[in-house]
């Protein structure tokens, strides 16, 4: 079982820039969330989806944040235009049945993005 | 304002003694807690639960406790291993607005041989 799979695993980039995140939830599994960790704030949850459906997106911190699950083996954080507070691990989850938090949630090994 | 605290940013035990995180919450519609540990460059893995209907909940060398009363969690590692030392991250999550899980910002556990 290959996981949750993220990439890139590291990205740096400049200030203004488009970043993508992307991630391959296991398969078999109808959820998947994006998080963002930082070392003032922790793991933050930006946006779950449900069969490939957006279910909340209260945590993405503004516009320039924006995800896409166009199928159930794929999805997409994408951040335009970066800035340097935008810096952190970005880890995306999945899990099996409808999201429940009693469900347990498998990371991936996350992205580390710096914008300079 | 977070919900989830772990005052705690650090915390080093001798190996083979016990290793106790603390963990404080807020919001009184959470009901479920979970521990996550994690390793440098890999993502969070889960490590045991507990349900508010309960105060202890042991798997191994891990028992979490909890105070519903005082909004308080902590994990105990009896005895402790080299191989413990990691980021330990507290969660819950409940109902309603709650739903989802809420993470504290995480200890570094550090086990000293």
């Amino acid at each position: 079982d290959a996981g949750v799979i993220q990439s890139p695993r590291h990205e740096v980039t400049e200030m203004g820039q488009e970043v993508t995140l992307r991630c391959k939830p296991i398969s078999g599994h109808n959820s998947l969330f994006w998080y963002r960790q930082t070392m003032m704030r922790g793991l933050e949850l930006l946006i779950y989806f449900n069969n490939n459906v957006p279910i909340d997106d209260s945590g993405m911190p503004e516009d320039r944040f924006s995800a896409k699950m166009p199928n159930a083996s794929f999805s997409t954080l994408k951040i335009q235009p970066s800035e340097p507070r935008d810096s952190a691990v970005y880890f995306c989850a999945s899990s099996s049945r409808g999201g429940l938090p009693r469900e347990t949630q498998y990371f991936g090994p996350g992205t580390r993005l710096l914008v300079l | 304002d977070q919900q989830v605290k772990q005052n705690s940013p650090s915390l080093s035990v001798q190996e083979g003694r016990i290793s106790i995180l603390n963990c404080d919450y807020t919001n009184s519609m959470f009901d479920y807690f979970l521990w996550y540990k994690k390793y440098p460059a890999e993502g969070p893995t889960f490590l045991i639960s507990i349900s508010s209907i309960k105060d202890k909940n042991e798997d191994g060398r891990f028992t979490v406790f909890l105070n519903k009363s005082a909004k308080h969690l902590s994990l105990h590692i009896v005895p402790s291993q080299p191989g413990d030392s990691a980021v330990y991250f507290c969660a819950a999550s409940g109902i309603g607005s709650a739903r989802q899980l809420t993470f504290g910002s995480g200890t570094q556990l550090t086990v000293l041989p």
